[in-house]
């Protein structure tokens, strides 16, 4: 079953606008992550926030974590056209130890130059 | 440099021929996992290893096997390919000392898998 579910499915935006993407889970967490694929190629480990944060930036990149209403968002600022991928959030399910990372279904974003 | 090498890139077969993706990563990492990407499913997670001999089921390791001799591979064997396995398949390793949660993830180029 799907932990992690990305909003918008697809997203584009010109180039210097801001992109903003959400996640929303179903059970508690230890840290949520984000990853960014680029066409057909492996994922890229983008930003980790726990769930005892509430923001983190990283560049260009913020992420904001509410574990009340179980969603986080990613804020990407004067986006490029190189920012053009499909990105997706990552849960652990909160256990102690957890082994299992779950996957959401992307949002795939296209900056028009 | 630190990466996750997977093999064969692409890969064609037919149904019910045995075939193995290789994985190896040269980071000494404990955990170790297979993913598999369909269009609209996202990834799914097939087979995950914390360590040498500790391999656990993930969501889809229906037709799947691995196994975890050295710390460094971790192959994907299947033994009959079926066509509902084709799909794009990732290898991802992280760092997992004892007491933590999830670190990131490191991923392979992936193997593009038709099964005919």
């Amino acid at each position: 079953s799907q932990q992690g579910e990305e909003d918008p499915q697809a997203l584009s935006i010109q180039e210097g606008e801001n992109a903003t993407m959400n996640c929303s889970y179903k059970t508690s967490i230890n840290n949520l992550q984000w990853y960014r694929q680029n066409s057909g190629r492996g994922l890229v480990h983008l930003i980790l926030i726990r769930s005892n944060e509430r923001e983190k930036h990283s560049g260009r990149l913020r992420v904001t974590l509410d574990t009340s209403k179980k969603s986080s968002s990613l804020l990407i600022t004067a986006s490029r056209a190189a920012d053009t991928a499909s990105y997706f959030c990552a849960t652990d399910n909160g256990l102690y130890r957890n082994e299992k990372l779950t996957f959401g279904t992307g949002t795939r974003l296209t900056i028009i130059p | 440099e630190a990466q996750v090498t997977q093999n064969p890139r692409y890969l064609i077969t037919v149904t019910g021929k045995k075939l193995t993706v290789t994985c190896s990563q040269n980071m000494n990492h404990e955990y170790m996992s297979w993913y598999r990407q369909d269009p609209g499913l996202g990834l799914r997670q097939i087979y995950y290893s914390m360590n040498v001999e500790v391999t656990d089921k993930g969501d889809v390791p229906e037709g799947y096997k691995v196994s975890r001799k050295e710390k460094r591979n971790f192959p994907l064997i299947l033994e009959s390919p079926s066509p509902n396995q084709t799909s794009l398949y990732f290898c991802a390793s992280s760092f997992y000392p004892w007491g933590a949660t999830n670190e990131k993830l490191f991923f392979g180029s992936g193997t593009q898998l038709s099964v005919l």
